[in-house]
């Protein structure tokens, strides 16, 4: 059980702003959320993480709402090079194990 | 810089065969983990270490099992190969809370 719920699929134009939304009602107060991207034919590559406070790396931002119910995944200038499957997820309390959902099919239009 | 190797990146085995998948990382991260995906399914857990020596199952277990006896080393050894088990397989190393993992390319295993 992911514990997250993210959409099956979005699209976006190449150089817009995406904002890929993930739902994790039932966080614990110690539960990372967590992200990574699979490219088509290779491993999952980690993205972000955060536990409460937003988040910014040279890839993305991280927003997490103030109740941490729900985090958005912010890639600025969307490029063909991150169409991926998006994956949210938390790390349970205590938990090294990273319990990976279907994720977000990532579509990105030139 | 290759911190996890997986080996080999394709493997074709008949039903009943024993297979052994090797994953390597460079650096000297205590959790090591297998995961396989398959399409509908993403990607699920199937052992992982917490040290040498030190392991424990995933959330699909049955018919895999797995050794660790270097901290740099993580084997999964399927027993009795069967057509359900021809899968995408990745390795993957890191975590302890905060820290990201990182994954392997992939084994790509087919069993007829």
């Amino acid at each position: 059980d992911a514990k997250t719920t993210q959409p099956n699929s979005m699209e976006s134009n190449e150089e817009e702003p995406v904002h890929l939304p993930c739902n994790h009602s039932t966080i614990s107060g110690t539960d990372y959320i967590h992200w990574y991207r699979q490219l088509p034919s290779q491993g999952p590559e980690y993205v972000i993480h955060g536990l409460t406070s937003n988040v910014n790396n040279r890839m993305a931002s991280l927003a997490i709402a103030e109740d941490r119910k729900s985090s958005t995944l912010i890639l600025h200038r969307a490029t063909l090079r991150d169409a991926a499957v998006y994956y949210c997820i938390r790390s349970q309390g205590g938990s090294e194990k990273l319990v990976f959902g279907k994720g977000t099919k990532l579509t990105v239009n030139p | 810089d290759a911190g996890i190797t997986q080996s080999p990146r394709h493997k074709v085995t008949e039903t009943g065969t024993p297979v052994t998948l090797r994953c390597h990382q460079t650096e000297n991260h205590r959790y090591m983990y297998w995961y396989r995906q398959d399409p509908g399914h993403g990607l699920r857990l199937i052992h992982y270490s917490y040290g040498v020596k030190d392991t424990d199952k995933g959330e699909v277990s049955d018919g895999y099992s797995v050794s660790r006896s270097k901290t740099e080393d993580f084997l999964l050894t399927l027993e009795s190969a069967t057509s359900s088990q021809t899968s995408v397989y990745f390795c993957a190393n890191g975590g302890q809370g905060a820290a990201g993992y990182t994954f392997g390319s992939g084994t790509r295993l087919t069993v007829v």
